[in-house]
């Protein structure tokens, strides 16, 4: 395991529903992520958050709304999804990020998200 | 910002052959490399990486090679074994940027 840990490991929603997806990392690091993982594209970087504040948003639509209420923690809000956005969808945390960061992520299994 | 391309896209190799993966970047000021391996159902798992000021590392049977002038890292897997199968993925970043990911390599070790 790699101290990181997300819930639920699979789910499926319809377009009209209202889902989050949970991680935990158990590391003491303090930047967290969430990548979007798909057949067409490996590995898309989604959000970044650094001591609780998000530090990048890679024009994610308004759809994917994330929260992180402290270091340990990272929520990502589903709502109104389109078929498209079906993927895995993988947290990771490094012990930091930014000027003099030590950047080794650890990436959680990931949830695997169907939109019906 | 940085770009980094990853071939062969898939890979095939009897066990007990050598396996090589290779990585080009293209910002020179990047300094960090890692590379990821992921088994179905998991997320990818960091399996060794190498630093700038370093042209080579090895841990067992997997070794990665830099060579900055060229911009391009490589992995060396030898002495392949079944459980060795997985996606694989290559990575760089400057320090203080995220990692930009190449797109992988799928690894088949045929037994």
């Amino acid at each position: 395991e790699t101290g990181v840990t997300q819930t639920p490991r699979h789910l499926v929603m319809g377009m009209t529903n209202k889902k989050s997806l949970k991680c935990e990392q158990h590391l003491g690091h303090n930047a967290m992520y969430w990548y979007k993982q798909s057949a067409k594209k490996p590995l898309e970087l989604m959000f970044v958050y650094s001591l609780e504040e998000r530090v990048e948003n890679n024009s994610v639509p308004s759809r994917f709304s994330p929260e992180c209420p402290n270091s340990s923690h990272l929520f990502l809000h589903l709502h109104t999804l389109q078929p498209e956005d079906s993927a895995l969808y993988l947290c990771a945390s490094s012990p930091n990020v930014g000027q003099g960061a030590v950047n080794e992520q650890f990436f959680g299994p990931g949830t695997r998200l169907t939109v019906l | 910002g940085e770009n980094v391309e990853q071939h062969p896209s898939t890979l095939s190799v009897q066990e007990g052959d050598s396996a090589v993966i290779k990585c080009t970047y293209s910002d020179s000021a990047s300094n960090y490399f890692p590379w990821y391996k992921q088994e179905l159902g998991k997320g990818p798992q960091l399996i060794i990486d190498i630093r700038s000021n370093v042209g080579e590392k090895k841990d067992q049977r997997i070794a990665v090679t830099l060579n900055k002038t060229a911009k391009h890292f490589s992995l060396h897997i030898t002495e392949t074994q079944p459980e060795d199968s997985a996606v694989y993925f290559c990575a760089a970043s400057r320090g203080n940027t995220p990692l930009v990911f190449g797109k992988g390599t799928r690894l088949s070790v045929i037994a």
